[in-house]
């Protein structure tokens, strides 16, 4: 069983769309995150949950709206995507939020046109 | 001062070789410090990690070394093998801004061992 997935794997869509990720884990773990990879490979954290609250709120356009329905739930909603929203979305999750390892899905590559 | 300085960007080395990753970093209040692998099409997953009381920490072929003054830590890869072949995260995270913690990423080693 994958322990952290995410749907879609690749999400193609024109811009001024709005589209969805959804990620679930089933860990058992308390803290979710949505981290975004760009194609410079770089990583940078967009949103952390934890136990349903956000706890993480880094400064992404309001266009991005994570939400939690429950611990094992994280997903991600983007309004009017443009072509700088092309990139890998990363759900992870951890145990909690205190420096404990990190768990990553396989990613969800979007591409904007 | 948030920021985590990577290098070398690439990395080639012949089997059995030893390559060296380098990571430095500003932030005195970091007390966490993983590596990540990761393959292509894939998420990364955490290699090894110290914190900041020690200065190295073996696992298997992997190392990290940690200089706590010098505010670096390296990655060592011993009898390295082609499968070993992916890009590699740094990390640096640390209990600041209240009770939480965010990991901090250095900008990736793509590396590539040769038969």
């Amino acid at each position: 069983d994958t322990a952290v997935s995410q749907t879609p794997k690749y999400l193609v869509t024109q811009m001024g769309n709005d589209k969805s990720i959804k990620c679930e884990q089933n860990l058992g773990h308390d803290t979710m995150y949505w981290y975004k990879q760009d194609s410079k490979k770089f990583l940078k954290i967009m949103f952390s949950y934890n136990n349903k609250e956000l706890i993480i709120n880094e400064t992404v356009p309001n266009r991005f709206s994570p939400k939690s329905p429950d611990k094992a739930h994280l997903n991600l909603h983007i309004n009017s995507l443009e072509l700088g929203d092309s990139a890998v979305y990363f759900c992870a999750s951890s145990r909690n939020p205190l420096n404990s390892p990190l768990h990553f899905g396989n990613g969800t590559r979007l591409t904007v046109t | 001062q948030q920021q985590v300085k990577q290098s070398p960007q690439s990395l080639i080395v012949q089997k059995g070789g030893i390559p060296i990753i380098n990571c430095a970093y500003e932030n005195t209040a970091f007390d966490y410090f993983p590596w990540y692998q990761q393959f292509p099409g894939k998420g990364p997953a955490l290699l090894i990690a110290i914190r900041p009381d020690v200065s190295e920490k073996k696992e298997g072929r992997f190392t990290i070394s940690f200089n706590k003054s010098a505010k670096q830590f390296s990655l060592h890869i011993m009898d390295s093998q082609p499968g070993d072949s992916a890009t590699y995260f740094c990390a640096a995270g640390g209990r600041y801004g209240g009770a939480t913690n965010k990991l901090i990423f250095g900008t990736g080693t793509l590396l590539a061992v040769q038969p």
